[in-house]
């Protein structure tokens, strides 16, 4: 039972352009969202966050929407550069969860020069 | 000066032996956790520990077991290993009252044979 759903699995863009990946969830109980960027070989890191009483954070090129009504959250990255090429995980905290962190199944990033 | 470090990065063992990973982080957190990424990509919890203390222990065999000698480290013991074992496993730590953004290594991949 996916509660974080990332559909999909890979997604080509060109350098400069927009990146947008996508993120659904169905536990209406999350109040805190992250992204997560993973390279090869390495862990996770953390990239931008947002509370659920929010619907949009910004840091510099990386930008999350939340849209709550929809249960649906977007991270742009723009303007993409080769060195954003990745997998992002989407992730999800419910209330209290110290820690415990719902993560969808990752989208791979790949940015062409 | 890796922040979260764990030993071994690869481990190749055989179905039924012991084997443990070593994490320890120099952030000076509070809470350390045992991640699993699954043949299907997922993360999941498997464990957390604040201050020494087990505070999340998810649905995992009795055959995991955490050890946390003190708050620097959190070590993961699996007894009889079996096949389905095989996976990637992360550490992770934070820091108390930002229990989501958390900080991983860069993960111990366990082959099973």
């Amino acid at each position: 039972d996916q509660q974080v759903k990332q559909n999909s699995p890979s997604l080509s863009v060109q350098e400069g352009r927009i990146s947008i990946l996508n993120c659904d969830y169905t536990n209406s109980m999350f109040d805190y969202f992250l992204w997560y960027k993973k390279y090869p070989a390495e862990g996770p890191t953390f990239l931008i966050s947002i509370s659920s009483i929010k619907d949009k954070n910004e840091d510099g090129r990386f930008t999350v929407f939340l849209n709550k009504s929809a249960k649906h959250l977007s991270l742009h990255i723009v303007p993409s550069q080769p060195g954003d090429s990745a997998v992002y995980f989407c992730a999800a905290s419910p209330a209290g969860s110290q820690g415990n962190l719902i993560f969808g199944k990752g989208t791979k990033l790949s940015v062409k020069p | 000066d890796t922040a979260v470090s764990q030993t071994p990065k690869y481990l190749v063992t055989q179905m039924g032996n012991d084997k443990s990973i070593k994490c320890e982080q120099n952030l000076g957190h509070d809470t350390m956790y045992w991640y699993k990424q699954d043949s299907k990509k997922f993360l999941k919890i498997m464990f957390s520990y604040n201050n020494k203390e087990l505070i999340i222990n998810e649905t995992v065999p009795n055959r995991f077991s955490p050890k946390s000698p003190d708050k620097a480290h959190l070590n993961l013991h699996i007894n009889s290993l079996e096949l389905g074992d095989s996976a990637v496993y992360f550490c992770a730590s934070s820091r108390r009252g930002f229990a989501e953004k958390l900080f991983f290594g860069s993960g111990t991949q366990l082959s099973v044979l």
